[in-house]
């Protein structure tokens, strides 16, 4: 079974308008991680957000902001105001309590922005 | 700056032939380096995680002597892809973990910038 999946494979969004990416992701550990990359054409991977599966609010880093759910097990990442910029793929990844380190990858989200 | 480097970032071979990949930490002493294989516009596949001093642990599916990895100092861990050919043609992503207790988001970020291996 998948451990994390982003059933979005391609996703269009205006200029300044919010959106919002979603993950789902499957694991019986009480302890672990999730996290948001994106990764423009360049290649490189570019880490913007975190939610521990202990924290009580959702995490937000400044346009980026993580809808928690625990009891549904999803974390979506929500983008507002987009920019052109904002144009790459996005990955949603878990990290396990027993998997010291280890990060899992869903399949990704391709973000288009339109001015 | 830079906290993990890759080199190098593309590289062209010749099928048969054997191409070496390395890692760097820059900024601190990484005691254990995974590496990801990407193919395009697909998900980051871990390929194995390499301790400082130890074997590496390979990801089932992921050929060990065709992917040679070496973590010869907390600083370089180095991939080498023997006998390649066309299907071995990928991105490879190197990531650099210092353990230890801290913020668990901060150690998650420290990627290499990647390198494009192309084998014709």
């Amino acid at each position: 079974a998948q451990k994390i999946t982003q059933t979005q494979p391609g996703m269009f969004v205006q200029e300044k308008e919010a959106v919002t990416l979603d993950c789902t992701y499957d694991t019986s550990d009480q302890s672990y991680g999730l996290f948001w990359y994106k990764q423009p054409s360049s290649g490189e991977m570019i880490f913007l957000i975190y939610q521990g599966s202990y924290d009580e609010q959702n995490a937000t880093e400044g346009r980026y902001s993580l809808n928690f759910q625990k009891a549904r097990k999803s974390a979506n990442l929500v983008i507002s105001a987009s920019q052109l910029g904002d144009s790459a793929m996005y990955f949603c990844a878990m990290r396990e309590g027993t998997s010291y380190g280890k990060l899992t990858f869903g399949q990704g989200t391709i973000l288009t922005v339109h001015p | 700056g830079a906290v993990v480097s890759q080199h190098p970032s593309w590289v062209i071979c010749k099928s048969g032939t054997s191409v070496k990949i390395e890692c760097r930490s820059l900024d601190f002493q990484a005691t254990t380096m995974f590496w990801y294989r990407q193919f395009p516009k697909q998900s980051l596949m871990l390929m194995a995680t390499s301790n400082e001093g130890s074997k590496a642990t390979y990801e089932q599916g992921v050929e060990k002597d065709k992917f040679l990895i070496n973590h010869a100092s907390l600083t370089l861990s180095t991939l080498t892809v023997t006998s390649a050919h066309p299907e071995d043609s990928s991105f490879y992503i190197c990531r650099v973990f210092p353990g230890g207790r801290s913020r668990p988001s901060s150690y998650e970020q420290y990627f290499g910038p990647g390198t494009r291996l192309t084998v014709t």
